[in-house]
């Protein structure tokens, strides 16, 4: 079963604006990761926090993990068009890495 | 350095053939990963392997699946009598020593499509 669980399940932004989405969680991590995907294909790793981690900052994105909550946010802050794409939390479950099933951002110009 | 490559791009096959998906990782991660992907959904687990140790296969969903690593580098998982709801982007990951907080690094995936 899917340990993470994207929220929401789309978002539609105007370029210029911050998109934020949620992961939630069901059992205790080690770390959490972000993933973005294009087009359905390839994943691309985006950033990593640890459970003893409360918020990371990389560029343009800022993540925030509650463990108590088991919960995370990803912010993008000043989205482009091309930040456009889907979005996955990622948990070190009993397998290596249980992903969720994403949020789909589209960034319009 | 190359990425990780997948083979072939795109493979569509008849109900009830074998398929083989090939699987290139990048040279010297000795972690690799095969993940199933439906349309609109996320990352289903399948298949890790890690150096010489057995795989964990708790993630194949059938025994027509399965899938191997020879000498460590290159990955086949092989489906056998295809099913319609076998249809889905195949994507695999390699990633330096199998650790959590590794960054799994992606291929671009195979497309299958059952008919």
């Amino acid at each position: 079963s899917q340990q993470g669980e994207e929220d929401p399940q789309a978002l539609s932004i105007q370029e210029g604006e911050n998109a934020t989405m949620n992961c939630s969680y069901k059992t205790s991590i080690n770390n959490l990761q972000w993933y973005r995907q294009n087009s359905g294909r390839g994943l691309v790793h985006l950033i990593l926090i640890r459970s003893n981690e409360r918020e990371k900052h990389s560029g343009r994105l800022r993540v925030t993990l509650d463990t108590s909550k088991k919960s995370s946010s990803l912010l993008i802050t000043a989205s482009r068009a091309a930040d456009t794409a889907s979005y996955f939390c990622a948990t070190d479950g009993n397998t290596p890495l249980v992903f969720g099933k994403g949020t789909r951002l589209s960034v319009i110009a | 350095g190359a990425g990780v490559s997948q083979s072939p791009s795109n493979k569509v096959t008849e109900k009830g053939k074998d398929v083989e998906l090939r699987c290139d990782p990048i040279s010297g991660h000795t972690a690799l990963y095969w993940y199933r992907q439906s349309l609109g959904q996320g990352l289903e687990f399948l298949i890790y392997f890690q150096g010489n140790s057995a795989p964990d296969k708790s993630g194949l969903p059938s025994d027509r699946f399965s899938a191997e690593r020879t000498g460590g580098s290159v990955s086949t998982l092989t489906i056998q009598r295809t099913q319609q709801e076998d249809s889905a982007v195949y994507l695999c990951a390699s990633s330096l020593a199998g650790a959590s907080a590794d960054t799994q690094y992606f291929g671009p995936g195979t497309r299958l499509t059952v008919l």
